[in-house]
């Protein structure tokens, strides 16, 4: 049973568009909501977090939104840059979940020149 | 450097053979985790230390896998009886132990069993 899904595996933009990646989860007990980023034969890095009490976190080109009673948030990246292409993992925690992560399944951003 | 350490990078192994993952976390950190990725998936949980004590194990992690974190310091990730199926990217992380905060984690290990 997914947890957190990433329906789209890949993504395409040019330099300087926006890239939106999109993230559903179904269960209604996470309250927290991370981003990481991933460059092959590395691990996954953090990007960004969201606490369910907010419905929108920036942080530099990098903004989260969050809509709960839809259970989906999305990462947007303004203006996109090369090295922004990775493998971006939506990732989710629930209540009394040890800081436990539940990943989806990732999606693959490129943005080229 | 003081990230998430794991070792080996790599392991080929064959089935039937046993392995064991060594990670050494960020040295505040007491929340160790471990979790496995395998090809077009996002990283699964499998095990996580508070300190020493071993406080949660996922379904997915079968008797002939045994992780362990003697001092509260490093940790081990051991696979017994490798077989192909437990092929996969072992990811270690850390964390303070803090409500809401983020994991760091390693490069992995990457482990082959042919």
């Amino acid at each position: 049973d997914q947890q957190v899904k990433q329906n789209s595996p890949s993504l395409s933009v040019q330099e300087g568009r926006i890239s939106i990646l999109n993230c559903d989860y179904t269960n209604s007990m996470f309250d927290y909501f991370l981003w990481y980023k991933k460059y092959p034969a590395e691990g996954p890095t953090f990007l960004i977090s969201i606490s369910s009490i907010k419905d929108k976190n920036e942080d530099g080109r990098f903004t989260v939104f969050l809509n709960k009673s839809a259970k989906h948030l999305s990462l947007h990246i303004v203006p996109s840059q090369p090295g922004d292409s990775a493998v971006y993992f939506c990732a989710a925690r629930s209540t009394g979940g040890g800081n436990k992560l539940t990943f989806g399944t990732g999606t693959q951003l490129k943005v080229e020149l | 450097d003081t990230g998430v350490s794991q070792n080996p990078r790599h392991k080929i192994t064959k089935r039937g053979q046993n392995v064991t993952f060594r990670c050494d976390p960020i040295s505040e950190h007491n929340r160790l985790y471990w979790y496995r990725q395998t090809l077009g998936q996002g990283p699964e949980f499998l095990t996580y230390f508070q300190n020493e004590a071993q406080l949660e194990k996922s379904r997915l992690l079968s008797d002939r896998f045994s992780a362990e974190r003697p001092k509260g310091s490093f940790s081990t990730l051991e696979i017994q009886r490798t077989e192909q199926g437990d092929s996969a990217m072992y990811l270690c992380a850390s964390s303070l132990g803090q409500n809401n905060e983020k994991l760091f984690f390693g490069s992995g290990t990457q482990l082959s069993v042919l």
